[in-house]
């Protein structure tokens, strides 16, 4: 059974910091791996998508690894800024799933101090 | 704009009295589905579609209806919704079925039912 793990759980950091967020996944037969944010109350917005095939992507500020063999994935965030405070979530579609479900881990929640 | 629109964002209900969330999304998208996300649970499937009038149970479908007579729209029907459906409902679409690409999920329902 695919478990997708996030730690650390929550994080803060002074502005400006570059800093990394994890995902571990127990399985690795998966079709890609999904970052989103989600702020206080509000819906998913989708980050970066990593096929299985990939390593990485990147998007402005924003990159994100993938190592299938080992289960990880990270995610980079550089220079970061108040506006980046949200909950982090990772997701894998797992290949065993035709129903194209996501597995989501809990989430990282970050705060980014002035 | 590209997006997934749910309505209503916020519903207070009672016991019993049946309720319908409406999802649609305007990106042509083959595949929908339905999460709800609760605190230490994370987010889980309810149901899923691949096209119109195909449907399928997700993780955690008792107590849910869905139907997809349209490609557009996907509503998530609870005939007697009861206090454990007290949640925050998201739905969510990607462009093929199963989903190979981004999942794009909309703004959230919260759902009390008291």
């Amino acid at each position: 059974k695919q478990e997708v793990t996030q730690i650390p759980a929550a994080l803060s950091v002074p502005e400006g910091e570059n800093l990394v967020l994890n995902c571990s996944f127990t399985d690795s037969a998966i079709y890609n791996l999904q970052w989103f944010r989600q702020d206080p109350g509000k819906g998913l917005t989708s980050l970066l998508l990593i096929q299985s095939s990939q390593r990485e992507q990147t998007s402005g500020r924003l990159n994100a690894s993938l190592d299938k063999s080992s289960g990880r994935s990270t995610l980079y965030i550089a220079a970061s800024q108040p506006g980046d405070s949200a909950t982090y979530l990772c997701a894998v579609r797992p290949f065993y799933n035709q129903g194209g479900k996501l597995i989501f881990g809990q989430g990282t929640e970050l705060s980014v101090k002035p | 704009e590209a997006q997934v629109t749910q309505n209503p964002r916020y519903l207070i209900t009672v016991t019993g009295k049946k309720l319908t969330v409406t999802c649609s999304q305007n990106m042509n998208h083959e595949y929908m589905s339905w999460y709800r996300q609760d605190p230490g649970l994370g987010l889980r499937q309810i149901y899923y579609s691949m096209n119109v009038e195909v449907t399928d149970k997700g993780d955690v479908p008792e107590g849910y209806k869905v139907s997809r007579k349209e490609k557009r729209n996907f509503p998530l029907i609870l005939e007697s919704p009861s206090p454990n459906q007290t949640s925050l409902y998201f739905c969510a679409s990607s462009l093929s079925s199963p989903p190979q690409e981004t999942q794009y999920f909309g703004p959230g329902t919260r759902l009390l039912v008291l």
